[in-house]
């Protein structure tokens, strides 16, 4: 049973301490997405990946946070500073190339920044 | 552009009635649309999708939605609710050739015993 695994699953740190996640895909799934999600704000995008280019990270707050695939089974989000206003739930998704392929994702992130 | 709207934040519904949760999008050409669920503390799971073909689509736990294009609609449906439907339901569309989706602000379904 192929499935997103995403790590850690909870993390809280103090402001201003970086933050790395990081996600390992399905296999054989070349689109990877980063998401955020809050009460507030609902469910954002903030990066994504094929072929582990970066297509998309406009959804990202540039001045901190980074994205990047070191290859195909990892990808990392990371936050440098983080601030209280990033403690959200982030998740990873993947996905076969072609628009009409439905994104699996993961268990998600919980990220609280004291 | 491309976007969705879901336009009750909240349905809540007796169980064995049925329930409609519902989405109307707008995009400029032919759509791919999606139905994901999201119980608590959990990712999204994928529920359905309509490409093209049949408008009625069916997908998992007895879910189905129907594609009406004239009315830019694609409304989630289940004949008997459960309890263990209740969860937060995401719609999102994307185009052909399109790299993500567009995701709707979710709708809380509320199956009452």
């Amino acid at each position: 049973d192929a499935r997103v695994t995403q790590t850690p699953r909870h993390k809280v740190t103090e402001m201003g301490q970086e933050v790395t996640m990081r996600c390992q895909p399905i296999l054989g799934h070349n689109t990877v997405f980063w998401y955020r999600q809050t009460m507030m704000q609902g469910l954002e995008l903030l990066a994504y990946f094929r072929n582990r280019a970066p297509l998309d990270d406009s959804g990202m707050p540039k001045d901190r946070f980074s994205a990047e695939m070191p290859d195909a089974t990892l990808a990392t989000l990371k936050i440098q500073p983080s601030e209280p206003r990033d403690s959200a739930v982030y998740f990873c998704a993947s996905a076969r190339e072609a628009s009409y392929n439905e994104q699996f994702f993961g268990p998600g992130t919980r990220l609280t920044v004291l | 552009a491309q976007s969705v709207a879901q336009p009750e934040d909240q349905v809540n519904v007796a169980e064995g009635n049925p329930l409609t949760v519902k989405c109307t999008y707008s995009v400029s050409g032919n759509p791919y649309l999606f139905w994901y669920v999201q119980y608590p503390n959990r990712g999204l799971q994928f529920l359905l999708k309509y490409i093209t073909g049949d408008n009625l689509v069916k997908g998992s736990y007895g879910f189905e939605a129907e594609f009406n294009k004239s009315q830019t609609s694609f409304h989630l449906k289940k004949p008997s609710a459960l309890v263990s439907d209740s969860a937060l339901y995401f719609c999102a569309v994307t185009l052909t050739g399109a790299n993500n989706l567009f995701f709707g602000t979710g709708t809380r379904l509320t199956v009452i015993p």
